[in-house]
């Protein structure tokens, strides 16, 4: 079965502009969380989802928000974005918010110039 | 910020030896442990996982060592290969009000042909 697919892969963007990153699950998964990772702070939980709702809130400014879709799809966004938030964005799904064992995806290397 | 501590950075490896990767975790509250490997180029893959009630799960070559008295968990790789080159992250979840996953620093490890 096809895998957590993460839209796009790579994304140039300049200071002050905004940028929406997609994820689809695995099919039947209904869990969908984020993660953010650089170099030097490694892997940051973002936010979690499960039935279009957020469970979870990682530390991170209200410049970055997320949702999900009935179909489990889930979009985050980041608003008015800073060169601190280059970094790889990880999607992972999981079956449900009891299940931990995730399945990430290759993630979006987002570019802030 | 919150973080689950590795005790090196990185660890090289004769293929062939055993490897073992440490972890020491903060939160005597966490109730589920997760080793990740991740590739260059691609997110984090589930290895192997274990409850706070075990104190060692063995996989296919791999072994998760858990000691609770001192919140320490070890992965361990039997007969090391070129293929486990890979940075491996321990997790573990923790019991808040909503459960979340928490990601360590990560730890490089090299095999040497």
């Amino acid at each position: 079965k096809a895998g957590v697919t993460q839209t796009p892969r790579y994304l140039i963007k300049t200071r002050g502009q905004q940028v929406t990153l997609s994820c689809s699950p695995i099919s039947g998964h209904r869990s969908v969380s984020w993660y953010q990772q650089t170099p030097g702070q490694g892997l940051q939980f973002l936010f979690e989802y499960f039935s279009e709702t957020q469970r979870n809130k990682g530390n991170f400014p209200g410049r970055f928000s997320g949702r999900q879709f009935s179909n489990s799809r889930s979009e985050m966004n980041v608003s008015t974005l800073e060169l601190g938030d280059s970094a790889l964005y990880l999607c992972a799904s999981s079956l449900n918010e009891e299940s931990y064992g995730y399945t990430f995806g290759s993630g979006t290397r987002l570019t802030v110039v | 910020g919150e973080s689950v501590g590795l005790h090196l950075p990185t660890l090289s490896v004769q293929e062939g030896d055993n490897s073992i990767i440490n972890c020491a975790y903060s939160n005597s509250a966490s109730d589920y442990f997760i080793w990740y490997k991740q590739e260059s180029g691609k997110g984090p893959q589930f290895i192997i996982d274990i409850r706070s009630n075990m104190d060692k799960r063995q996989g296919q070559r791999v072994t998760v060592l858990l000691n609770k008295t001192v919140k320490h968990l070890s992965l361990q790789i039997a007969a090391t290969q070129p293929g486990d080159s890979a940075v491996y992250f321990c997790a573990e979840k923790r019991e808040t009000s909503y459960d979340k996953v928490i990601f360590g620093p990560g730890t490089s490890l090299s095999v040497i042909p």
